[in-house]
């Protein structure tokens, strides 16, 4: 079946470094691929989405390019903001086996961005 | 243009209780999961509602049901709560019938914290 490893948190930063967040997933078929944002006490945020292979997703200064070679979805930002403090989901969706673009998330990521 | 909506925002129910949540899609979507997210977890597909029929399931018991109505919204119901029913409840909609780009997009409401006490 499906799955998404992320890089476990919590991820400790100052504002203005640079942020990645590894993630790597595990598909049948060629599946979509997301990066969630949640804030404290809320839902899930879209932040950015890529579609197939080599596409890169961008939003808010955040980027992810989809590579099917190392099947992976890293998220990147240049210099991050006291605002992005959050937590970051990696998660993919697609059509294969019947799953009917459900979408199975990795475990979260908890990024605090210290002034 | 409306979001997902979730009703309610908070609940607290008692072991063996049942509760019953509430999720209006996106505009013009037509389909609606329900997730569970555990404290800590990524959210769990719990099923998925287009043409009011259920058309796909996660690994939930029964004891979880569902329903969509002829408007697109749907509720969530849940039997015989156990504690480990404490969770936030997430509701995503998505438009099945969009572009390339957009059917496989899902939009997630705030979400719905029940308590099991």
């Amino acid at each position: 079946g499906n799955s998404v490893t992320q890089m476990e948190g919590p991820v400790t930063l100052s504002e203005e470094a640079f942020l990645t967040i590894n993630c790597t997933y595990t598909a049948t078929g060629y599946p979509s691929l997301f990066w969630y944002v949640q804030y404290p006490g809320e839902g899930l945020q879209l932040l950015l989405k890529a579609t197939k292979a080599d596409d890169k997703g961008s939003n808010k200064g955040f980027e992810a390019t989809y590579r099917k070679e190392t099947t992976s979805f890293h998220l990147e930002k240049g210099s991050v903001q006291v605002s992005d403090s959050a937590v970051y989901f990696c998660a993919l969706s697609d059509r294969s086996g019947g799953s009917n673009y459900k979408l199975t998330f990795g475990k979260g990521t908890l990024l605090t961005v210290n002034p | 243009d409306a979001g997902v909506t979730q009703s309610p925002t908070h609940l607290i129910k008692t072991r063996g209780q049942q509760v019953t949540l509430r999720c209006s899609p996106k505009s013009g979507h037509d389909t609606v999961s329900w997730y569970q997210q555990a404290l800590g977890q990524g959210p769990q597909f719990i099923f998925q509602y287009y043409e009011e029929e259920e058309r796909q399931r996660g690994n939930f018991p029964d004891r979880f049901s569902g329903h969509q109505f002829p408007n697109y919204s749907s509720e969530l119901n849940v039997n015989a709560l156990l504690l480990g029913d404490s969770a936030l409840y997430l509701c995503a909609s998505r438009w099945l019938a969009g572009g390339s780009g957009e059917m496989n997009t899902q939009y997630f409401g705030p979400g719905t914290r029940l308590t099991v006490l």
